[in-house]
């Protein structure tokens, strides 16, 4: 069935440092593809997504590109800040049904 | 920005109680959504409902579970008798659709059920 698998955590930078958080994909089709976050205490948010290849997603300085032919949406940030410290979260959605299928979440901790 | 809202944050009940999770979709969202994360597992779908019924259901949505929206504003998940296994975050989504989901889901702040 359609997964998602992301690099396990936690991820550990200094302050300012680039970012990648790894995804990779298995579909049967052409998902829909997201990053959510989840800061300490607070519900799940839409960081970014791409509906189709070579689309790039982009927010708060996050940006990732769907990858077909490496079926990835890696995210990155080149300058990352301890404002960024929470849970990340790859998911993907086939148009037949709109669920989201989850990668676990990659915890990120950024120190000053 | 509207919200998603959930309430209670965090329920404690005993083995074999039925709990209410509630929530509070935004108000002109028709699509709407309950999944769960058993603490350090993945989020696992449970249910969507549309139009005043049960969209699709995953295999963990049995006999147990069921969602209402009885007053066209709150959403419910109700677990009938709750089993340890149940304990997780709930979390409650809801989405408008208007373009084909390019908005995303909106998501609630979880409810963390604890059974004991």
């Amino acid at each position: 069935g359609d997964s998602v698998t992301q690099m396990e955590g936690p991820v550990t930078l200094s302050e300012e440092a680039c970012l990648t958080i790894n995804c990779t994909y298995t579909a049967t089709g052409y998902p829909s593809l997201f990053w959510y976050v989840q800061y300490p205490g607070e519900g799940l948010q839409l960081l970014l997504k791409a509906t189709k290849a070579d689309d790039k997603g982009s927010n708060k300085g996050f940006e990732a590109t769907y990858r077909k032919e490496t079926t990835s949406f890696h995210l990155e940030k080149g300058s990352v800040q301890v404002s960024d410290s929470a849970v990340y979260f790859c998911a993907l959605t086939m148009d037949s049904n709109y669920q989201l299928i989850w990668g676990a979440g990659t915890k990120l901790i950024i120190k000053p | 920005e509207p919200e998603v809202t959930q309430t209670p944050s965090h329920q404690v009940t005993q083995m074999g109680q039925e709990v209410i999770l509630r929530c509070v979709p935004i108000s002109n969202h028709l699509y709407f959504y309950w999944y769960r994360q058993i603490l350090g597992q993945k989020v696992e779908f449970l249910v969507s409902f549309y139009n005043n019924e049960i969209s699709e259901k995953s295999e963990i949505f049995d006999d147990q579970f069921s969602v209402e929206r009885p007053d066209g504003s709150n959403f419910t998940l109700k677990i009938r008798s709750t089993k340890l296994e149940d304990s997780a975050m709930y979390f409650c989504a809801s989405e408008g659709r208007l373009d084909s989901l390019l908005a995303g889901y909106t998501f609630g702040s979880g409810t963390r059920l604890t059974v004991v």
